[in-house]
């Protein structure tokens, strides 16, 4: 039963575009949302988080959406960069510090 | 400088054979952490340690049985080795298991089973 769910196996965006990572969920315990950007051959490497209290968190060219009644979360890289070019995992935690991960979304940024 | 580092990179062997995997981290976090990677890239939890001490254990085989020295190292050990146990596993820690903050994670290590 998987309770992070990232459904879009990949996404392709042109360069300085916005690109938009989705993530659902299916507990409504998780207090803690994360985002995880990993290289191949690398560890994840973390981006950005939100608390469920929060529904918006920013840092620099990323930011994450939190809509608590459909589940749903979501990363915006604005301008995109080729340098982006990642799997990006969405991950959650309720009460612990235990991540539950999402299978990845593989972004493409071009030129 | 590794901030998590994880030996070997790689690893093959025989089933039914015993392995170690080793890690280390040198950003004086207290928890630490095992994740399996399967084949079709679930990232999944297996163990946490903080300050030596299990926190985490996940339904894990007992062939798999994690060690930590001390608060900067946490190995994992695997008894008889299985095909299934074929996975990236990553080590990882964090700041005294801070929730909604970072785990930083090694750069994993591929172990092949034949």
């Amino acid at each position: 039963d998987q309770q992070v769910k990232q459904n879009s196996p990949s996404l392709s965006v042109q360069e300085g575009r916005i690109s938009i990572l989705n993530c659902d969920y299916t507990n409504s315990m998780f207090d803690y949302f994360l985002w995880y950007k990993k290289y191949p051959a690398e560890g994840p490497t973390f981006l950005i988080s939100i608390s469920s209290i929060k529904d918006k968190n920013e840092d620099g060219r990323f930011t994450v959406f939190l809509n608590k009644s459909a589940k749903h979360l979501s990363l915006h890289i604005v301008p995109s960069q080729p340098g982006d070019s990642a799997v990006y995992f969405c991950a959650a935690s309720y009460n612990t510090d235990k991540l539950i991960f999402g299978t990845g979304t593989r972004l493409q940024v071009f030129p | 400088d590794t901030a998590v580092s994880q030996t070997p990179k790689y690893l093959v062997t025989q089933m039914g054979n015993d392995k170690s995997i080793k890690c280390e981290q040198n950003l004086g976090h207290d928890t630490m952490y095992w994740y399996k990677q399967d084949s079709k890239k679930f990232l999944k939890i297996m163990f946490s340690y903080n300050n030596k001490e299990l926190i985490i254990n996940e339904t894990v085989p007992n062939r798999f049985s994690p060690k930590s020295p001390d608060k900067a190292h946490l190995n994992l050990h695997i008894n008889s080795l299985e095909l299934g146990d074929s996975a990236v596993y990553f080590c990882a820690s964090s700041q005294d298991g801070h929730r909604g903050g970072a785990q930083h994670f090694g750069d994993g290590t591929r172990l092949s089973i034949l």
